[in-house]
């Protein structure tokens, strides 16, 4: 059972609305990513935090913007969404030196 | 920057047999890690197998193994007795273990589909 954990798992909106995608965590892990991944393709690092008030951008340029107020909350944040934003959203958070876990995504349409 | 390869987009194999599946990356790093993730269809990606690049053996998780050759930079997932449940998409995927060291790099995956 997954202990990190990602709502909605699907959402269909319309173009210019804010959303905001949640990624909760219940291990205690400092280090929270957001990929974004298209269909069958590899995933791209958007955004990752290294603890409370640590946010850093990934590669891949996003128009998305992220917050770390605590340890076990990270959601992503859309103020405008626009179809080009349409993909799938994985969280994934890791201890110190540990491996990544990965939350079920959210599959984000917008029209 | 590192690069990961998975030169097979598509696989399939027959059910208890045994399939090996592709991945070679570019780094000049002496020190990392190397996954393998698992991510069924509609379902959470999650970690079949970790290698540290300063460990020869090759690690093994049940019928998961792999085959490291750090020299040629290549780190090939082998499946025994594949199942049905195995059927997925497989990211090979590298970090690097020094100091801000942040990110996992994926390959473009591999879709894996076991034939009864």
């Amino acid at each position: 059972e997954a202990d990190i954990y990602q709502t909605p798992r699907y959402l269909v909106i319309g173009t210019g609305k804010k959303i905001t995608l949640e990624c909760s965590q219940t291990m205690g892990h400092d280090k929270m990513y957001w990929y974004q991944q298209d269909p069958g393709m590899e995933l791209h690092l958007i955004h990752y935090s290294y603890g409370v008030n640590s946010t850093e951008k990934g590669d891949l340029s996003s128009e998305s913007t992220v917050s770390r107020i605590r340890t076990e909350h990270f959601p992503l944040t859309l103020e405008s969404a626009r179809p080009s934003h349409t993909s799938q959203y994985l969280c994934a958070s890791r201890p110190g030196a540990g491996g990544y876990t990965f939350g079920s995504g959210t599959r984000l349409t917008v029209v | 920057a590192q690069t990961v390869t998975q030169s097979q987009p598509e696989m399939s194999v027959q059910e208890a047999e045994t399939v090996t599946l592709s991945c070679t990356y570019d780094t000049s790093e002496n020190n990392y890690y190397l996954f393998w993730y698992k991510q069924p269809p509609s379902r959470q990606m999650i970690l079949v197998i970790r290698q540290e690049a300063y460990k020869q053996q090759n690690a093994t998780e049940n019928r998961f193994s792999v085959n490291f050759q750090k020299a040629a930079k290549s780190f090939s997932l082998k499946i025994s007795d594949s199942q049905l449940g195995d059927t997925a998409m497989y990211f090979c995927a590298f970090r690097a273990s020094g100091a801000g060291s942040y990110q996992l790099t994926f390959g473009k995956g591999t879709k894996l589909s076991v034939i009864p």
